[in-house]
């Protein structure tokens, strides 16, 4: 089974311009979560999905928002790019968003550079 | 609010050495603990979890008991090799409800050297 799949795996982005990540889940899995890695920090929760409602944000600006489609899958967007959001933003799946003995898998990430 | 502190790498030691990782949290209520571990260029794996107070999880060699009374959750291996250099991360869950995102702690570097 494939496991949580990321795209694009690298992404160089300009100070100002729009990024969109997109995210697979594991087959099965309803429940997706974004988080955004700073290098040398821990990952930061930005937002969670079930069943293609949103379920939890983090404390980020409006500049982020994200889906998830029918198929589970989803999208994080980032409007007027700053600087300081180049991150490693990871994506994480699970079969339902806060069952006790739920476990996330984490995808790859996307590593997102603005310059 | 809920949080977790990790204590600050880099941490080196040779091979075969014991591993101690330090992590305490605040948390209301009861939440689920983990530790999770980050190979160089790579997204995290689950390495080991608790889910309640006294509960000890276990894989790879690496354990860690969820210890209510100190708030900890400290992650420990008998005999580190050089394939367990990595950044470990200590996170929390709060578990029922309709939210269920992880709160880690910033992470602590591993090298271990032949």
């Amino acid at each position: 089974d494939a496991g949580v799949t990321q795209s694009p795996t690298h992404l160089i982005k300009t100070r100002g311009q729009h990024v969109t990540l997109r995210c697979s889940p594991i087959s099965g899995h309803k429940s997706v979560s974004w988080y955004q890695q700073v290098l040398g920090q821990g990952p930061q929760f930005i937002f969670q999905y079930y069943e293609k409602e949103e379920r939890g944000r983090g404390n980020f600006p409006d500049r982020f928002s994200a889906r998830q489609f029918p198929n589970y899958s989803s999208e994080l967007n980032v409007n007027a790019l700053l600087l300081g959001d180049s991150a490693l933003y990871l994506c994480a799946s699970s079969t339902n968003p806060g069952g006790m003995n739920t476990e996330a898998f984490f995808g790859q990430g996307t590593r997102l550079t603005v310059v | 609010g809920n949080s977790v502190t990790q204590m600050e790498g880099p941490v080196t030691l040779s091979e075969e050495a014991f591993l101690t990782i330090n992590c305490t949290y605040t948390a209301t209520g009861y939440p689920s603990l983990f530790w999770y571990v980050q190979y160089p260029g790579e997204g995290l794996q689950l390495l080991l979890k608790a889910t309640k107070a006294d509960d000890k999880g276990s894989n790879k060699g690496f354990e860690a008991t969820y210890r209510k009374e100190t708030t900890s959750f400290h992650l420990e291996k008998g005999s580190v090799q050089v394939s367990d250099s990595a950044v470990y991360f200590c996170a929390l869950r709060k578990y029922g409800g309709s939210q269920g995102n992880l709160i880690f702690g910033k992470g602590t570097k591993l090298s271990v050297k032949p």
